[in-house]
């Protein structure tokens, strides 16, 4: 079946732009995880949504990032006025979660975000 | 927080050979364990996990050991082939944490043919 999908693959902004990542995660799954990877900071956990409410945020690294959710399935993450240290790879991962299951979480490939 | 610490951060073994890569947590309440395969240009796939009410889990040639007193788990590949080639990453999570996943640094294990 179809797995997480993530666009667009690659990005290429300047810096002050906002720019927005889509995630579609598989269908049926319920709890969708953002997380960011870069070679500094390895794999950064950022925000997870339960159906389409966001109790876990913690990881969101300043208001410039936010993220909704709609309809219990596509998630977007948009990152406003763009600085260089934003560059990295965005994942987007589900699971069939209902809470407090650990149900196996599945990733896309990334949105590979650079600044220039 | 939870910390993931993964050692080693690289390693190379002789295909046919045997590898094993070691993950330490700090939070106690952790009970889910999850490794993933990374390719390059690929996202992390998930290639086994293992919870916290049990020791040790196969799958083909691929195992994962737990010993939660010591708050350690290990990743066992038996047989290597070149496919085998990736960056494996641990993690971490526990029911009171939404489940969101704290990754180990990542290890790139080469295969020599």
């Amino acid at each position: 079946g179809a797995g997480v999908s993530q666009s667009p693959s690659n990005k290429v902004t300047e810096k002050g732009k906002d720019v927005e990542l889509r995630c579609d995660p598989i269908s049926g799954h319920t709890a969708l995880y953002w997380y960011r990877q870069s070679l500094g900071q390895g794999l950064e956990f950022l925000i997870y949504f339960q159906g389409n409410s966001a109790p876990d945020k913690s990881g969101l690294p300043s208001d410039r990032f936010s993220a909704e959710r709609t309809g219990g399935s596509v998630s977007t993450l948009t990152i406003q006025r763009t600085q260089q240290e934003d560059s990295a790879v965005y994942l987007c991962a589900s699971s069939a979660g209902e809470s407090y299951s650990n149900q196996p979480q599945h990733f896309g490939d990334g949105t590979r975000l650079s600044i220039l | 927080g939870e910390n993931v610490e993964q050692h080693p951060s690289t390693l190379s073994v002789q295909e046919g050979d045997s590898a094993v890569i070691k993950c330490t947590y700090s939070d106690s309440a952790s009970n889910y364990f999850p490794w993933y395969k990374q390719e390059l240009g690929k996202g992390p796939q998930l290639i086994i996990d293992i919870r916290s009410n049990v020791g040790e889990k196969k799958d083909q040639r691929i195992a994962v050991t737990l010993n939660k007193t010591a708050k350690h788990f290990s990743l066992h590949i038996t047989e290597t082939q070149p496919e085998d080639s990736a960056v494996y990453f641990c993690a971490a999570s526990k029911f009171t944490s939404g489940e969101k996943l704290t990754f180990g640094t990542g290890t790139r294990l080469t295969i020599i043919p």
